[in-house]
């Protein structure tokens, strides 16, 4: 069974840091692209950024490009999303996502993120 | 990158058929037949319902169908049933390694 467990969210001061990870299970790991994707409270769904199978390719969404880095670690099954400067607007529950046949065909949980002082 | 344009609201009684639109450009869903459509019920993770346009995931019932003509992508559910009250979000690919959400659409089955 496909698992995908996000971890790591909490409360964060706005300018700080903060370090997602999704441990992945049930499947190849290392031969899927990976992303992750984030919902502000009572609004909709935003890409946030993606990673190629072996960690070569690496994307993010205007809004954190600079900011966020996304990486993974094929030995430990784990995707990882560092996050820096956050701001008010990155507030959100972060889900990572598989990606396959361009969807998104399981989902993690979600960790919430709170940026606030 | 600017969401996908989806109706805020849409309701159907039992029995029904509804649709919900998804309006895009030609860099977006207009330029590539990478649409998805999501079902996600309130404090719970989205679920996969249509990918590839008009694709059905496995364990997908048929009552729901995708389609595109132009810049506007399509989801259809048939047979609207009570279970099928959710928001409903579409997604495309955009090109540049960037993808597109719309806004959700809350179902209401009356």
């Amino acid at each position: 069974e496909v698992q995908l467990v996000d971890s790591g969210g909490g409360l964060v001061q706005p300018g700080g840091s903060l370090r997602l990870s999704c441990a992945a299970s049930g499947f190849t790991f290392s031969t899927y692209a990976m992303h992750w994707v984030r919902q502000a409270p009572g609004k909709g769904l935003e890409y946030v950024s993606a990673i190629s199978t072996n960690g070569a390719g690496t994307y993010y969404a205007n809004s954190v490009k600079g900011r966020f880095t996304i990486s993974r670690d094929n030995s430990k099954n784990t995707l990882y999303l560092q996050m820096g400067s956050l701001r008010a607007e990155d507030m959100a529950v972060y889900y990572c996502a598989r990606y396959s046949s361009s969807s998104y065909d399981y989902w993690g949980l979600g960790t919430l993120v709170t940026v606030s002082s | 990158q600017s969401a996908l344009t989806q109706p805020r609201s849409v309701s159907g009684s039992p029995g029904q058929s509804v649709t919900i639109s998804c309006t895009g450009t030609s860099s977006d869903v207009g330029g590539h037949n990478y649409v998805s459509w999501y079902q996600q019920y309130p404090g719970k993770a989205p679920k996969l319902m249509i990918y590839d346009v008009t694709k059905r995931p496995s364990g997908v019932p048929d009552r729901f169908s995708g389609s595109k003509s132009g810049n506007t992508a399509s989801l259809t559910i048939s047979g609207l049933q009570a279970e099928d009250e959710a928001d409903y979000y579409c997604c495309s690919y955009a090109g540049s390694y960037t993808w597109v959400f719309g806004g959700g659409t809350e179902l209401t089955v009356l």
